[in-house]
């Protein structure tokens, strides 16, 4: 297996623009998590997907952060409009069962906004 | 508040000698706990776990002690190679919850 696919590796924008980060979890995983690391929070969970369906999104900062998860092989997070505060790393992990198991997280997009 | 505190931001080590890398939590219900090893420009992957039923699990090179009156948790690397040079992240969960990560240590080990 390939593991955990994201895109784009990197991302510069400017402020103001609509940034959508994809992501492609280990097929046969039920489970998704969004994560973003920064130097001041370390790695903090945004939102986590359990059979496609968002189970806790009690992470995501506000209501520019949006995310989706149409099918199993696939998700998206949305940030319309970015701001520079967003720059970080965003992960994607994908883990068997309900999302208690051990995670596999994918390479990250650092997304940087001017 | 952070549930899971990793202290030491940065430690550096020589080559051949013992890494000891600590995290802190408050949640007195956190049952299972890993360690995750980051590499510059890739995903954290998963190193070593523990359940709050043992206070030791071995894993070649690496051992995790849980010490739960304590509320601590350490990773030993034993001996340490200039390969283990990698932010290392504590993460915590209790039953049924998902797990919390603290906000890890950066491993130089020097050869």
């Amino acid at each position: 297996d390939a593991g955990v696919i994201q895109s784009p590796r990197h991302e510069v924008t400017e402020m103001g623009q609509e940034v959508t980060l994809r992501c492609k979890p280990i097929s046969g995983h039920n489970s998704l998590f969004w994560y973003r690391q920064t130097m001041m929070r370390g790695l903090e969970l945004l939102i986590y997907f359990n059979n496609n369906v968002p189970i806790d999104d009690s992470g995501m900062p506000e209501d520019r952060f949006s995310a989706k998860m149409p099918n199993a092989s696939f998700s998206t997070l949305k940030i319309q409009p970015s701001e520079p505060r967003d720059s970080a790393v965003y992960f994607c992990a994908s883990s068997r069962g309900d999302g208690r198991n051990e995670q596999f997280f994918g390479p990250g997009t650092r997304l940087t906004v001017l | 508040d952070q549930q899971v505190k990793q202290n030491s931001p940065s430690l550096s080590v020589q080559e051949g000698r013992i890494s000891i890398l600590n995290c802190d939590y408050t949640n007195s219900m956190f049952d299972y706990f890993l360690w995750y090893k980051k590499y510059p420009a890739e995903g954290p992957t998963f190193l070593i776990s523990i359940s709050s039923i043992k206070d030791k699990n071995e894993d070649g090179r690496f051992t995790v002690f849980l010490n739960k009156s304590a509320k601590h948790l350490s990773l030993h690397i034993v001996p340490s190679q200039p390969g283990d040079s990698a932010v290392y992240f504590c993460a915590a969960r209790a039953y049924g919850q998902n797990f919390v990560f603290g906000p890890g240590t950066r491993l130089s080990v020097l050869p």
